[in-house]
């Protein structure tokens, strides 16, 4: 089964402009979380979407946004990127709520390889 | 706010020897503790994960302990191998919908 896929895995921008990610969840798994790992620090959380549904957001500007599509698929839009946006970006995906504990779900995080974003 | 802190942020040990991660959280209502194993460009893997109704777990050499009461938690690997050297993340969630993760334990093993 393949895992949690995302792309691109690198790429470099420059100030003020607007980046897409995007990320593939685990086959069945109904939510994907997106966090920030900026270098030597853990990871920060943006959001998590469920069932197309944004269920949480974290301490991160309007500049950000996500959104999940039917088949379970999400982008990660960054606006008028800062230097500060340098990061590797997180996408993780579990079959429910992750965190959340269900008879059917442990709640637990699978994440993807990530993607690199340099911005200069 | 929830915060988790985590020590030491630097770890060396001889091959063989033990090593203990330490965490503590801030949010009462945390209930689920996984730790991530992290080797360089790769992505953070589950190696172990603890609930809030469990006191320890163990997985061969690695296990978990937790403190409810003094929101603590615990990494523990014994006999260490030089493929244990990578970054190791602890991190609490209580519920909601995201994990907040300690800022990570540089662990080298040295041969």
């Amino acid at each position: 089964d393949a895992g949690v896929t995302q792309s691109p895995t690198h790429l470099i921008k420059t100030r003020g402009q607007h980046v897409t990610l995007r990320c593939s969840p685990i086959s069945g798994h109904k939510s994907v979380s997106w966090y920030q790992q900026v270098l030597g620090q853990g990871p920060q959380f943006i959001f998590q979407y469920y069932e197309k549904e944004e269920r949480g957001r974290g301490n991160f500007p309007d500049r950000f946004s996500a959104r999940q599509f039917p088949n379970y698929s999400s982008e990660l839009n960054v606006n008028a990127l800062l230097l500060g946006d340098s990061a590797l970006y997180l996408c993780a995906s579990s079959l429910g709520i992750s965190g959340v504990e269900t008879l059917t779900n442990t709640g637990e995080l699978f994440f993807g390889e990530g993607s690199r974003l340099t911005v200069l | 706010g929830e915060n988790v802190e985590q020590h030491p942020s630097t770890l060396s040990v001889q091959e063989g020897d033990s090593a203990v991660i330490k965490c503590t959280y801030s949010d009462s209502a945390s209930n689920y503790f996984p730790w991530y194993k992290q080797e360089l460009g790769k992505r953070p893997q589950l190696i172990i994960d603890i609930r809030s109704n469990v006191g320890e777990k163990k997985d061969q050499r690695i296990a978990v302990t937790l403190n409810k009461t003094a929101k603590h938690f615990s990494l523990h690997i014994t006999e260490t191998q030089p493929e244990d050297s990578a970054v190791y993340f602890c991190a609490a969630t209580g519920g909601t919908y995201k994990y907040i993760f300690g800022t990570g334990t540089r662990l080298k093993v040295l041969a």
